[in-house]
């Protein structure tokens, strides 16, 4: 089966540009949340959707901003990007809306340079 | 609000040696605890979880159990390989909440 997919897999942009980053969650995992990984530290909680609807979002400007598809896929979009946006964006499926029970599945990532 | 606090690293074992990772939290409630492996150029793979006082989550040789008196998950395993060379992640989430909250991460390498 295929992991949580995750494209494009490296990304370079210019200060003030914006970027759609993509996830496809594991097969019949209706949640996808989205974190920021900044180098040396843990990931940040970004956004989690469930079933199309927003459930969660962290402390993040509204620069950042998600949706969900019919398929269960997300895209993750950042306006006006700026230096510090450069960071790994990982996304994460799980079963239920929560994954306290199951746990989450992350993908490898999104490596975003912002120049 | 939710906190994991990791033990500093990097952290240098020779191979077999005996690994402890010390984590432990704040949060009010019982939250579910979990430990991720980064290894170079990936992202994050479950290794282990537990989601109630006392259980024990273990995994590859690994172990860690949900202790919550002292609020603490530490991970341990008995002879690590050099394999296990990776930044290893403590989180929590509760059950109605959305999101993990994850330590910043401790860097093991493992020399043979």
């Amino acid at each position: 089966d295929a992991g949580v997919t995750q494209s494009p897999t490296h990304l370079i942009k210019t200060r003030g540009q914006q970027v759609t980053l993509r996830c496809s969650p594991i097969s019949g995992h209706k949640s996808v949340s989205w974190y920021q990984q900044v180098l040396g530290q843990g990931p940040q909680f970004i956004f989690q959707y469930y079933e199309k609807e927003e459930r969660g979002r962290g402390n993040f400007p509204d620069r950042f901003s998600a949706r969900q598809f019919p398929n269960y896929s997300s895209e993750l979009n950042v306006n006006a990007l700026l230096l510090g946006d450069s960071a790994l964006y990982l996304c994460a499926s799980s079963l239920s809306p929560t994954g306290s029970n199951y746990g989450y599945t992350f993908g490898s990532g999104t490596r975003l340079t912002v120049v | 609000g939710d906190s994991v606090t990791q033990m500093e690293g990097p952290v240098t074992l020779s191979e077999e040696a005996f690994l402890t990772i010390n984590c432990t939290y704040t949060a009010t409630g019982y939250p579910s605890l979990f430990w991720y492996v980064q290894y170079p150029g990936e992202g994050l793979q479950l290794l282990l979880k537990a989601t109630k006082a006392d259980d024990k989550g273990s995994n590859k040789g690994f172990e860690a159990t949900y202790r919550k008196e002292t609020t603490s998950f530490h991970l341990e395993k008995g002879s690590v390989q050099v394999s296990d060379s990776a930044v290893y992640f403590c989180a929590l989430t509760f059950f109605g909440n959305e999101k993990l909250t994850f330590g910043t991460g401790t860097r093991l390498t493992i020399i043979p």
